[in-house]
């Protein structure tokens, strides 16, 4: 299976700081990439597909880059919404599609 | 717009079978570019895709689970199932389920429902 792994685990910034998270793949994935947004209590929310495709309806300010093995997810101008744990997900070549351990974001 | 939202009883006994449902409102089931999934987060472990299947009954599932795991639909009442046997505390989860797309290639699981937390215990 390709293993995920997001960095960091957890970080805590501040209303319009640009925040970066980062998704290694353990093998390269082209750009079979994507993030979610999982609020508190609520179902996780696709953000980004393909790597840097925003999903309608998603704020600006989310942006995706990288391609084969490495990923960042970037939140432009950080606002107290964007409280939330964050996964990337594969699904390169054949299932099991796997997911990052999460990323869990805290405004201070 | 599509909704997804899973029922099911939250306490299982070990060794026994967990029994989830999907019930998807908004959209039909029977669109046949979807496939509908199920997704398990254990207590403070990540995200682990247990399988999908199609309106007309393909199924994939995660290896490591196939051997436990059953998913099948019932198109008249727009709701899939999860059934997943000889369960363990290693089986405690939140389980979702969503919808599966096949885009270009790419593939991604949205929307999601809430997830409901099923505890494996005597």
């Amino acid at each position: 299976d390709i293993q995920m792994t997001q960095a960091p685990s957890s970080l805590s910034a501040s209303v319009g700081d640009r925040v970066t998270i980062t998704c290694r793949a353990s093998q390269t994935i082209s750009n079979y990439l994507y993030w979610y947004q999982e609020k508190r209590g609520k179902a996780p929310n696709l953000l980004i597909y393909a790597a840097s495709r925003l999903q309608s309806g998603v704020p600006s300010r989310f942006s995706g880059s990288g391609s084969g093995t490495e990923f960042t997810l970037t939140i432009s101008s950080l606002q107290p919404e964007d409280s939330a744990t964050y996964y990337c997900q594969q699904s390169y070549s054949t299932p099991p599609y796997t997911f990052g351990q999460g990323t869990k974001l805290e405004i201070k | 717009q599509v909704q997804l939202q899973e029922s099911g009883p939250g306490l299982v006994k070990p060794s026994q079978t967990l029994s989830l449902t999907c019930t998807v409102s908004g959209g039909s089931i029977s669109s046949g570019e979807f496939f509908w999934s199920w997704i398990r987060q254990p207590p403070g472990k990540g995200l682990e895709w247990i399988g999908h299947i199609h309106y007309r009954g393909s199924t994939y599932y995660n290896p490591s689970l196939k051997s436990r795991v059953t998913i099948s639909v019932d198109t008249s009442k727009n709701q899939f199932s999860l059934s997943l046997s000889s369960v363990t505390a290693a089986d405690t989860a939140v389980y979702y389920c969503a919808r599966w797309r096949d885009y270009g290639g790419y593939n991604w699981f949205d929307p999601w429902g809430q997830g409901t937390l099923v505890t494996i215990s005597s």
